[in-house]
């Protein structure tokens, strides 16, 4: 049973345009949502973080939108680089973080 | 300013025989953690150790074993390998300190892991 599910699997953008990956969770008791970014042949590295006490986070190009009540939320690429062209996970954790649950992983690819 | 260092980079095994996964790390972190990435499947936990002594089953601990050895290592045994253990296998660590309400994990770069 997967606890925190991500769509799309692949996502292709042209340069310059807005990426948006999408996830849900099922578990109320998870109070942090981070978002990691994945390069080829690299480990995941965290890319940006909320809790549900705030609806938006943004640091630079990538924002954060929170849902709680439809126990949603999503990462807004603006701008997008081909340098972004990465694989991106959410994830979710509660109680003291000690176990962090990730989505399956969306691979981004932006096209010049 | 190496973080999380794990050895073998990369493993080819055949079927039934054993091995280990190192893991180090330099940042003076208490908790430790084994993910196993499959393609369509993300990163799911193996095992972890929230602090040095303590170990805990993740979703998928079967066919699997650790050790803690001490605060800066954490090694996963495949005791008899199967071709359903093919994977990229990812240490990762966290604080416990000031920042541990980030819950961010550092992740190592991997180890492919190949049962033929």
């Amino acid at each position: 049973q997967q606890q925190v599910k991500q769509s799309p699997q692949s996502l292709i953008v042209q340069k310059g345009g807005i990426s948006i990956i999408n996830c849900a969770y099922e578990n109320t008791a998870f109070d942090y949502f981070p978002w990691y970014q994945q390069f080829p042949g690299k480990g995941p590295a965290l890319l940006i973080a909320i809790r549900p006490d705030v609806s938006e986070k943004k640091e630079g190009r990538f924002t954060i939108s929170f849902n709680k009540s439809a126990k949603q939320f999503s990462l807004h690429i603006m701008d997008s680089q081909p340098g972004d062209s990465a694989t991106y996970f959410c994830a979710a954790s509660s109680g003291g973080y000690q176990k962090v649950t990730f989505g399956i992983g969306t691979k981004l690819q932006v096209i010049p | 300013n190496a973080g999380v260092t794990q050895t073998p980079k990369f493993q080819v095994l055949k079927t039934g025989q054993s091995m280990t996964l190192q893991c180090a790390q330099d940042m003076n972190h208490n908790s430790m953690y084994w993910y196993r990435q499959d393609p369509g499947m993300g990163l799911r936990l193996i095992y972890y150790s929230a602090s040095e002594g303590t170990t805990d089953k993740g979703e998928v601990p079967n066919g699997y074993n650790v050790s803690r050895l001490n605060k800066r290592e954490f090694s996963l045994r495949l005791e008899s390998a199967a071709p359903s253990q093919t994977s990229v296998y990812f240490c990762a660590s966290k604080d416990r300190g000031l920042r541990a309400n980030t819950g961010e994990l550092f992740f190592g770069e991997g180890s492919r892991l190949t049962v033929l």
